[in-house]
């Protein structure tokens, strides 16, 4: 699976959109993009995926830049509640069986009053 | 409908136990991952289990064991605890053929003294 680069942290006023960056410049052509998000040591929460096309859903927007190497997930109001450390995952489509997650670092998204 | 579930939710063991680790998938899920993730690190995948045998494993001693029964539930064991195995162990469940997301449950905070 290709490896991902994040920023270790980022701050972002509550009720502004916050916008986090994923480097994946070696991704191949069937491997997806996965977000997830653990808050202070939860289990981690699915987000949002994608392939190509940006995807929306009521918890995010995910933009896929168009030669794939990179992505950004995008929480349009952040709340305090959207305080998290955020995982951005590449992930090979297999059959048969589910392919693992390899999980980076992440970055720790900090939302503040 | 009940999302994954994990028990206990919290475990001491002494160095050189045994301890047995249980997860309930979501309902419709058929496949089972565990995860360790040691403190502020991020998770690290253990096995995965489909039709109750081992069809992936990562990096991890044969002292980690599992297995899958029929009504796709799991269980990992670790034997002759370390120190180190101290972590937040995290199972996630998917429905494989559909390439189907993996849903984490809460994790079971194990420490080793």
């Amino acid at each position: 699976d290709a490896k991902t680069t994040q920023p270790p942290s980022m701050d972002c006023a509550e009720g502004r959109a916050a916008n986090l960056p994923c480097n994946h410049s070696t991704i191949s052509g069937n491997e997806y993009v996965y977000w997830y998000r653990q808050i202070h040591s939860q289990g981690p929460q699915y987000i949002i995926h994608g392939l190509k096309n940006n995807e929306t859903n009521e918890m995010a927007s995910l933009i896929i830049t168009e030669d794939r190497k990179s992505s950004t997930l995008i929480l349009p109001h952040a709340t305090l509640r959207d305080t998290a450390v955020y995982y951005c995952i590449v992930r090979v489509a297999r059959t048969g069986t589910a392919s693992k997650l390899t999980f980076g670092t992440g970055t720790r998204l900090q939302v503040t009053l | 409908d009940a999302g994954v579930t994990q028990s206990p939710t919290h475990l001491i063991k002494t160095r050189g136990q045994q301890v047995t680790l249980r997860c309930s998938p979501k309902s419709g899920h058929d496949t089972v991952s565990w995860y360790q993730q040691a403190l502020g690190q991020g998770p690290q995948f253990i096995f995965q289990y489909y039709e109750e045998e081992e069809r992936q494993r990562g990096n991890f001693p044969d002292r980690f064991s599992g297995h899958q029964f029929p009504n796709y539930s799991s269980e990992l064991n670790v034997n002759a605890l370390l120190l180190g195995d101290s972590a937040l162990y995290l199972c996630a469940s998917s429905f494989v053929r559909n390439q189907e997301t993996q849903y984490f449950g809460p994790g079971t905070r194990l420490l080793v003294l």
